[in-house]
């Protein structure tokens, strides 16, 4: 069964860049879309990107170039960096393991400040 | 970018009987409607893929419907457990987006 875990700072201060990292268990990351989420009360559940294949990639467009999304097959994890964050990246952070374009399983999340 | 729209905001209905949650799309999404359930404090759950296929381990009291604009959540013999946030995902173009959810609440 596979799981998904998130890990990264839980503050992170304005113009910084966000770095997150997700451990993939029970599973390959060599297959599937593996995908980055948040949820904040002001914009709900956004989807952020996903990486697939290893090197294929696709980032929502309404946050321009600040998405990078990468994998290290090695580990069986897939990172997120969000760059220039602001109050407004405030979010709980999910990854996800996506079948055609349905997100079937989630980490539990993590909470992220942005906040000097 | 597509909008998604649900519809109720707040459902407040009795345990043993059905709910019924809307969801609207601003342009056609084809079949590609997820719906998913998020009880307070976890991460949201796929409950229906393909507008109408129940993922795995999902019970056939939560079961989907339509297509293009128009989609339907039914929930039969609500209980207690079933509190939660309802939403619904088109995934037919990027970017992937999300209703605002319609929360359901057991009297």
């Amino acid at each position: 069964q596979v799981q998904l875990q998130e890990s990264g700072p839980g503050l992170v201060k304005p113009s910084e860049t966000l770095s997150l990292t997700c451990s993939v268990s029970g599973g390959s990351i060599s297959t599937y879309y593996w995908s980055w989420l948040r949820q904040s009360p002001r914009k709900g559940l956004e989807w952020l990107g996903y990486i697939h294949n290893g090197r294929s990639t696709n980032n929502n467009p309404s946050l321009k170039s600040r998405v990078t999304i990468s994998v290290d097959t090695s580990k069986n994890q897939f990172s997120l960096k969000l760059s220039s964050v602001t109050a407004a990246d405030t979010a709980v952070y999910y990854c996800a393991r996506a079948i055609f374009g349905a997100m079937d399983v989630w980490g539990k999340g993590t909470t992220v400040t942005v906040s000097s | 970018e597509i909008v998604m729209t649900q519809s109720p905001a707040t459902l407040s209905v009795s345990p043993g009987e059905t709910a019924t949650l809307a969801c609207r799309a601003s342009q056609s999404v084809g079949n590609n409607l997820a719906w998913y359930q998020q009880k307070p404090g976890q991460a949201p759950r796929l409950l229906i893929y393909g507008a109408s296929t129940r993922a795995t381990g999902i019970p056939a009291k939560f079961s989907g419907s339509g297509s293009a604009t128009e989609f339907t959540l039914i929930i039969s013999s609500l209980q207690s457990e079933d509190l939660a946030v309802y939403y619904c995902q088109q995934y037919n173009n990027w970017p992937l987006t999300f209703g605002g959810g319609s929360k359901l609440e057991i009297k």
